[in-house]
């Protein structure tokens, strides 16, 4: 059964810092693409990030390009987002998503429940 | 504004046939790239329902089908159940932003 589960979520106040992890099972991590999609409250879905299977290619949405950093351990089964130099706008459920490929055709197979990033004083 | 368009809502009473619509550009949907469909119901996690245009993931059921033509695409419920009622996004791909992007979403009430 395939199993992903993401944390790291919280309220953090404009211009900080979170990490989120997404550990994932039930599939062989190192042979997926990874991603990032957020939806902001009563809001749609948007694409965030995506990594290629062995980290050395990462993707980014223009909204957050320059402040967010994906990456992964493939030991650990384990998919990373830094988010530094948060705004209110990046406040939304934050799903962690494997794919077939990292760009052009891809679909986003699983999905974890998501964690709750809240950016507010 | 996404840049895939769908209707805000639809409606249909049970046993009944609704289709959502995805209207794109030359930049995704006419330039080529697929079209993904994902179901979210109330209070959980989306979940794919059909990708490449046609295919159902094992489980989905065959009253969920998907199709496109030109710079649209369209799914289709058909045998409308009460358990449907959700948020339907279509997913593609846009060369120009270089960027999967979705569809703003719509809201499927089974009457």
């Amino acid at each position: 059964e395939v199993q992903v589960l993401e944390s790291g979520g919280g309220l953090v106040q404009p211009g900080g810092s979170l990490r989120l992890s997404c550990v994932a099972s039930g599939f062989t991590f190192s042979t997926y693409a990874m991603n990032w999609v957020r939806q902001a409250p009563g809001k749609g879905l948007e694409w965030v990030s995506a990594i290629s299977y062995t980290g050395g290619g990462t993707f980014y949405a223009h909204s957050v390009k320059g402040r967010f950093i994906i990456s992964r351990d493939n030991s650990k089964n384990t998919l990373y987002l830094q988010m530094d130099r948060l705004r209110a706008e990046d406040t939304a459920v934050y799903y962690c998503t494997n794919s077939n490929g990292i760009s052009g055709d891809n679909y986003f197979e699983d999905w974890g429940q998501g964690t709750l990033v809240t950016v507010s004083s | 504004q996404s840049v895939l368009t769908q209707p805000p809502s639809v409606s249909g009473a049970p046993g009944q046939r609704v289709t959502i619509s995805c209207t794109g550009s030359s930049s995704n949907i006419g330039a080529g790239f697929d079209v993904n469909w994902y179901q979210q119901l109330p209070g959980t996690a989306p979940k794919l329902l059909i990708y490449v245009y046609t295919h159902r993931p094992s489980g989905v059921p065959d009253r969920f089908s998907g199709s496109k033509s030109g710079t649209s695409a369209s799914l289709a419920i058909s045998g409308l159940q009460a358990e449907d009622e959700a948020d339907y996004y279509c997913q593609s791909y846009d060369r120009g932003l270089s960027a999967s992007v979705f569809g703003g979403g719509t809201k499927l009430t089974v009457l």
